[in-house]
């Protein structure tokens, strides 16, 4: 059983950055398709990008391109996700997540609530 | 791709079948799979590769489809079944989500 912890909720001014972290335990870290989705209050689910930690690469959704990066360590299984240039419509719960390769999710971290205000 | 479900909400009664549609920008095989969020919550996969039910969901969950046109239904409503349910395709990066569907309570 895969079990995803995220750090903690965060307040960031407008046009600062956040990072949130994601630590995985039980399964196969590096082989896994680790996932980010955001959801803004009362909106959808939005995948902005992922990585499989053994190919390093992560890849991106379009609109978060330039602006997020996705990076994973294998030594202490742990993902982190960098987002830039803040403004209060990144105001939202962010969610890792991880599943096979085929990028379905069956594991959800508990959420890292971003709060974008002046 | 672009992921568009249908109805946006849905008002229903406990015992009720449902059915939630989504349809694909382009041909995406059998690569949908089917979540359901509660408030508060993180989302719960029901239904991956289109039909396969994941272990542990009842089994009044199902879904059908290939190629651009899938469905989720639900053959009898229970009242723990009333939430939110997004598609997702994950045929090509970056993977998209539906809009997702309100089930409600009539």
């Amino acid at each position: 059983q895969v079990q995803l912890v995220q750090s903690g909720a965060e307040v960031k001014k407008p046009g600062s950055s956040v990072k949130v972290s994601c630590k995985a335990s039980g399964g196969s870290f590096s082989s896994s398709a680790i996932s980010w989705v955001r959801q803004a209050p009362g909106q959808g689910l939005e995948w902005m990008g992922g990585i499989i930690p053994n190919f390093v690469t992560a890849n991106y959704a379009q609109r978060f391109q330039g602006r997020v990066t996705i990076t994973a360590d294998k030594s202490t299984r742990t993902a982190y996700m960098d987002l830039s240039s803040l403004t209060s419509e990144d105001t939202a719960v962010y969610y890792c997540a991880s599943g096979p390769s085929d990028w379905r999710i069956d594991y959800w971290g508990q959420g890292t609530l971003v709060t974008v205000s002046s | 791709i672009q992921m568009t479900q249908s109805p946006s909400s849905l008002s229903a009664s406990v015992g009720d079948r449902v059915t939630i549609t989504c349809r694909a920008s382009q041909r995406i095989s059998s690569y949908v799979n089917w979540y359901q969020q509660k408030p508060g919550k993180a989302p719960k996969v029901l239904i991956y590769a289109s039909s396969s039910l994941q272990s542990g969901v009842p089994s009044r969950f199902s879904g059908s489809g290939s190629g651009t046109d899938f469905t989720l239904t639900i053959s009898s409503l229970q009242p723990e079944d009333f939430a939110t349910y997004y598609c997702q395709q994950t045929y090509t990066v970056p993977i998209t989500f539906g809009q997702g569907t309100r089930l409600e309570i009539k």
